[in-house]
């Protein structure tokens, strides 16, 4: 079945940029659309965007100018850039298969999910 | 567009657990369940609604009507104890929504 890992640091300076890549096993990264989500410690899960295989994107209107996500789809990966990061970015970043849903030709849900990976914003 | 559940709800073994997520017209929308357990990735248990993933057991189901989605554990157990979040997508502002969580308590 699918599986996803998230890669990268998990410390980053405040101001830097976070980058984090996940990769995708078990199955094709085309033909699908790919998020991040994350968790910041004691608080509820956060939407930040998605990609799809042929490039297109969409990202939360709040992170929009902040946020870049990628796809390489030669390496069924695709990854996550963050700019100008503060502590209020530390957070478990998860990657997530973002299902479309044909009958309503809308987004769905999320599932399979990366185990996630901590990332803390410090200097 | 904002998804308000409980913070929390206790249940004792055995009972039924029902949790909550209100939002404007979420009658109108496919509503989608997920348990989170501490350290481990969020695992999706209902989704459109009321269908259930392979291998989520039955005791899990959910309705959706008016303004209020509602997801429910039957027969809860104490590997049920996790957080509990619904989550949407609005095509109005073409936006996943996740809702506020629900800390799910078993006695």
């Amino acid at each position: 079945q699918v599986q996803l890992q998230e890669s990268g640091p998990g410390l980053v300076k405040p101001s830097e940029t976070l980058s984090l890549t996940c990769t995708v096993s078990g199955g094709s990264i085309s033909s699908h659309f790919w998020s991040w989500i994350r968790q910041p410690p004691g608080k509820g899960l956060e939407w930040i965007g998605y990609v799809y295989y042929s490039g297109s994107t969409k990202y939360k209107s709040s992170l929009k100018s902040r946020v870049t996500i990628s796809i390489d789809t030669s390496k069924n990966q695709f990854s996550l850039k963050l700019t100008s990061v503060t502590a209020a970015d530390t957070a478990v970043y998860y990657c997530a298969r973002d299902n479309y849903d044909i009958l309503t030709g809308s987004q769905s849900w999320f599932d399979p999910w990366g185990q996630g990976t901590l990332v803390t914003v410090s200097s | 567009y904002v998804l308000t559940q409980p913070p929390s709800v206790s249940v004792a073994p055995g009972q039924t657990a029902r949790i909550t997520c209100g939002g404007s017209n979420m009658g109108s929308k496919s509503v989608h369940w997920y348990q989170k357990k501490a350290g481990q990735a969020p695992v999706l248990v209902v989704y459109d609604d009321r269908d259930r993933p392979s291998g989520i057991p039955e005791r899990f189901s959910g309705s959706n009507s008016g303004n209020t989605a509602t997801l429910t554990i039957s027969r809860v157990e104490g590997e049920d104890e996790a957080d509990y979040y619904c989550q949407v997508w609005d095509s109005n502002i073409e936006q996943h929504v996740f809702g506020t969580g629900t800390k799910v308590t078993v006695l």
